[in-house]
């Protein structure tokens, strides 16, 4: 089985800065997707980036961008100029293709911008 | 327009009644899913169902049945419920083929009291 391990519970920054969460995961899989989804106050749940595991370039989203590094699995998130709307639950999320196409989620980490 | 929505958001009942909760997607997506959000947070996955399979998280009890009357739609019924089962309930869904993002819907929030 699937293991996601998010190793930040809380973290904070101030606006404009720059912030990286941590993502690592366990799998003996070769074939797999990786996700980044926030989750505000709202409690929406909303796709930030993804990655599929045979790429090795980095995904990138606009302020957003990953550091994948496949051999050490781990998959984190930088989020540049961070803005206050930024301010979330951010959850990483492992996918394993084929079975049911299942998203195992880690635990979070709590996102404060402060102004 | 709400690509993924569900009804009620909000579902406060007794332990022992039945209730359901409503998903329905306007993607043309094939698969749906439904998770469950603990009050730490913690995310996990109930069910995957296309048109053809339904994969069931082992941990799940029998008690919880998805239902879909069709593609659009994947419902969730509980049947006896529990104190434990309050949480927000997530349904979501994807296009099959295994790469494809999943899209949530906004979450049902159910309280057993």
């Amino acid at each position: 089985a699937q293991t996601v391990t998010q190793s930040q519970p809380e973290m904070s920054v101030q606006e404009a800065e720059t912030v990286t969460l941590s993502c690592t995961y366990d799998t003996s899989e070769n074939n797999y997707y990786l996700f980044w989804y926030k989750q505000p106050p709202s409690r929406q749940m909303i796709l930030v980036i993804r990655q599929e595991a045979y790429k090795q370039q980095n995904a990138t989203e606009n302020r957003f961008s990953v550091n994948f590094q496949k051999a050490a699995k781990s998959f984190s998130l930088k989020i540049s100029d961070s803005q206050l709307g930024d301010t979330a639950m951010y959850f990483c999320a492992f996918m394993k293709r084929g079975a049911g196409n299942m998203l195992t989620f880690g635990g979070g980490t709590r996102l404060m911008v402060k102004p | 327009d709400t690509a993924v929505s569900q009804t009620p958001k909000y579902l406060v009942t007794q332990m022992g009644n039945d209730k359901s909760i409503k998903c329905e997607q306007n993607l043309g997506h094939d698969t749906m899913y439904w998770y469950k959000q603990d009050s730490k947070k913690f995310l996990k996955i109930m069910f995957s169902y296309n048109n053809k399979e339904l994969i069931i998280n082992e941990t799940v009890p029998n008690r919880f049945s998805p239902k879909s009357p069709d593609k659009a739609h994947l419902n969730l019924h509980i049947n006896s419920l529990e104190l434990g089962d309050s949480a927000v309930y997530f349904c979501a869904s994807s296009r099959s083929g295994g790469s494809d993002t999943q899209y949530f819907g906004p979450g049902t929030r159910l309280t057993v009291l």
